[in-house]
């Protein structure tokens, strides 16, 4: 059954460490996004990809980094740089460019909370 | 710069009324407005949505309503039921943007039985 996955649900890293979190779809969606999401706030945009081999900064995309080598994955890649890591990270993926239902739905996968300790 | 905005953090509602959640928005370039809900944990799904050519939008117990002249969206929820208790999102996105979205804060509902 169709849908998006990430993995792991729960990640902690040591200060210092890089750390990469998964996102897969099987929905044949072109575009992918990564969220960040604090306690009591909004989500807020990190990166988007459109297609494959391309993407694009989102608001807060400083001490991250993703590829999109295949379609159905994009990566998000949490560097040392990144000043305050720990939040919950959602993915999420749409029909870019087709009016699917009327509009611009993006699907959610289920999220990661990262830790760091 | 917030260019869309829930102001109510929060709100508590009796099972079988109505629930109604605002939401307001700076960029008049926005034309698609979405209302996702969001459990604690899980990603956000979606509810319902309007285009900025229509004024309303209804979807079983949901109904959003648009008005642009004073750049704010409304959600009604009728009747709420326990089930509906969590975070409520609203979102906007420009279609020569693609499907970029900008995401409100979040109203927290509780619905009481």
């Amino acid at each position: 059954d169709g849908g998006i996955t990430q993995s792991p649900k729960y990640l902690f890293r040591k200060e210092g460490q890089n750390v990469t979190l998964s996102c897969e779809q099987n929905l044949n969606h072109d575009a992918m996004y990564w969220y960040r999401q604090d306690p009591g706030q909004g989500l807020r945009l990190i990166y988007y990809s459109q297609i494959v081999n391309d993407f694009q900064k989102g608001d807060i995309a400083e001490g991250y980094s993703v590829s999109r080598e295949k379609k159905e994955s994009f990566p998000l890649t949490v560097t040392s740089a990144q000043k305050n890591p720990t939040a919950f990270y959602l993915c999420a993926s749409s029909m870019f460019g087709i009016m699917v239902s009327g509009g611009h739905e993006q699907f959610f996968g289920p999220g990661t909370r990262l830790t760091v300790l | 710069d917030q260019q869309v905005k829930q102001n109510s953090p929060s709100l508590s509602v009796q099972e079988g009324r109505i629930s109604i959640l605002n939401c307001d928005y700076t960029n008049s370039m926005f034309d698609y407005f979405l209302w996702y809900k969001k459990y604690p944990a899980e990603g956000p799904t979606f509810l319902i949505s309007i285009s900025s050519i229509k004024d309303k939008n209804e979807d079983g117990r949901f109904t959003v309503f648009l008005n642009k002249s004073a750049k704010h969206l409304s959600l009604h929820i009728v009747p709420s039921q326990p089930g509906d208790s969590a975070v409520y999102f609203c979102a906007a996105s420009r279609q020569a943007a693609g499907n970029k979205l900008t995401f409100g804060g979040g109203t927290r509902v509780l619905v009481k039985p």
